[in-house]
């Protein structure tokens, strides 16, 4: 079975731009988490979605969200890149289990950075 | 608030020695209980986890686990590490509803020969 998948791996932007990543999860699940990493705050929860409607949002700005799609892939987009949202992005992706917790298979990762 | 703890940002130790990563957590009841393994450049593979039952648990490469509920604690062991297993470890905590998982600042591993 294919691993989660991210696109791109690599990308630069310059300040006041936006991006948008891509995530594909294993085949058959349909939760889909955003984690933001950095050497300064390590990992940080932004979002998940389960069934194209998010379900658990951490603290982060409007400026980062996200969505799903009904094939579960899912999206994130940062608008108006700022230098400290240099990072390296992970998306998790868990099993059909409903509203239980199992475990979360990660991809590589976007390294975005901004100039 | 929700809150874990690896005290030792960084650790080294020798080829064939052993090794234990500490996890500690706060939360109101006994969450889900989670070691990932990160290799520089590389997204997060999972070691092992802990839902419920015996509280030893075995992973994958040799690597296990003890949850003790007195000490909110799941440290992470290694009777024997090799060169391989430098990289960077998280332990992670989750509720048994939802998909919000918590993690810690990690734990650098170096291995010298």
């Amino acid at each position: 079975k294919a691993g989660v998948t991210q696109t791109p791996r690599y990308l630069i932007k310059t300040r006041g731009q936006q991006v948008t990543l891509s995530c594909s999860p294993i085949s058959g699940h349909r939760s889909v988490s955003w984690y933001q990493q950095t050497p300064g705050q390590g990992l940080q929860f932004l979002f998940e979605y389960f069934s194209e409607t998010q379900r658990n949002k951490g603290n982060f700005p409007g400026r980062f969200s996200g969505r799903q799609f009904s094939n579960s892939r899912s999206e994130m987009n940062v608008s108006t890149l700022e230098l400290g949202d240099s990072a390296l992005y992970l998306c998790a992706s868990s099993p059909p289990l409903g509203t239980s917790t199992d475990t979360q298979y990660f991809g590589p990762g976007t390294r975005l950075t901004v100039l | 608030a929700q809150s874990v703890t690896q005290p030792d940002i960084h650790i080294t130790v020798s080829e064939g020695a052993s090794l234990e990563l500490r996890c500690n957590y706060s939360y109101g009841a006994t969450p889900y209980l989670f070691w990932y393994v990160q290799s520089p450049g590389q997204g997060l593979q999972l070691l092992l986890k802990y839902f419920s039952g015996d509280t030893l648990v075995q992973g994958i490469k040799g690597f296990e686990a003890e949850f003790k509920r007195s000490q909110s604690s799941f440290n992470l062991r290694k009777p024997s590490v090799h060169w391989s297993d430098a990289a960077e470890y998280f332990c992670a905590v989750a509720m048994n509803t939802g998909n919000q998982f918590y993690f810690g600042t990690g734990t650098s591993l170096t291995v010298i020969p």
